[in-house]
């Protein structure tokens, strides 16, 4: 894999309790992406990042929140975890925008319950 | 936003049969369409892509094609093998960050 380490790999926790998710790359890709994966709903953007402290809402932003202070991690937050955030987590990185090749981690199960 | 419809959302074959797996777009802005293989237990990892200005691309067993006046694009594999099985998804993306994916296809070649 790419050089993306996601952390932890899988994770359950309670509903209310805040949760971070954390996205490593040893690429040096300018852009890094969350995304959610659900049943029926394929991937879906959260938020992304075109550089360090710049980032931006995807299609399902709401609940979440991201940082990225260096450019090798970029950090999913959950600040009141719910049950319809239960979900697999994917973060993905690519050099030059998602219209180049981009590279997925191997994801994060996250259990709220 | 975009949207983006995929079919079928299972689809078993033969080894050695052809597999087509197709994708409908709702935005005529969008001008990139990747499509992603996604094996048990990992990210997806892109396959093959086209982009608006190109009808059709071929990488030795997969192919896209792309029909934008009917808004709709394609993946066809070839000579299936069993290491095929998994769920393929496709995409479309007008500004190359904001990416709308299909629901995924899973494909399974029995031997």
């Amino acid at each position: 894999d790419a050089g993306i380490t996601q952390s932890p790999r899988h994770k359950v926790t309670e509903t209310g309790t805040p949760v971070t998710l954390r996205c490593h790359q040893t690429e040096n890709h300018r852009y890094m992406y969350w995304y959610r994966q659900d049943p029926g709903h394929g991937l879906r953007l959260i938020h992304y990042s075109y550089g360090v402290k710049d980032t931006d809402k995807g299609e399902v932003s709401d609940g979440y929140s991201v940082s990225r202070s260096k450019t090798e991690d970029f950090l999913l937050t959950l600040e009141s975890a719910t049950s319809s955030q239960t979900s697999v987590y994917f973060c993905a990185i690519s050099p030059d925008g998602m219209n180049t090749e981009a590279f997925f981690g191997q994801g994060t199960r996250l259990t709220v319950v | 936003g975009e949207n983006v419809e995929q079919h079928p959302s299972t689809l078993s074959v033969q080894e050695g049969d052809s597999a087509v797996i197709k994708c409908t777009y709702s935005d005529s802005a969008s001008n990139y369409f990747p499509w992603y293989k996604q094996e048990l237990g990992k990210g997806p990892q892109l396959i093959i892509d086209i982009r608006s200005n190109v009808g059709e691309k071929k990488d030795q067993r997969i192919a896209v094609t792309l029909n934008k006046t009917a808004k709709h694009f394609s993946l066809h594999i070839t000579e299936t093998q069993p290491e095929d099985s998994a769920v393929y998804f496709c995409a479309a993306s007008l500004t190359g960050n904001q990416f709308y994916f299909g629901t995924g296809t899973s494909l399974t070649v029995i031997p």
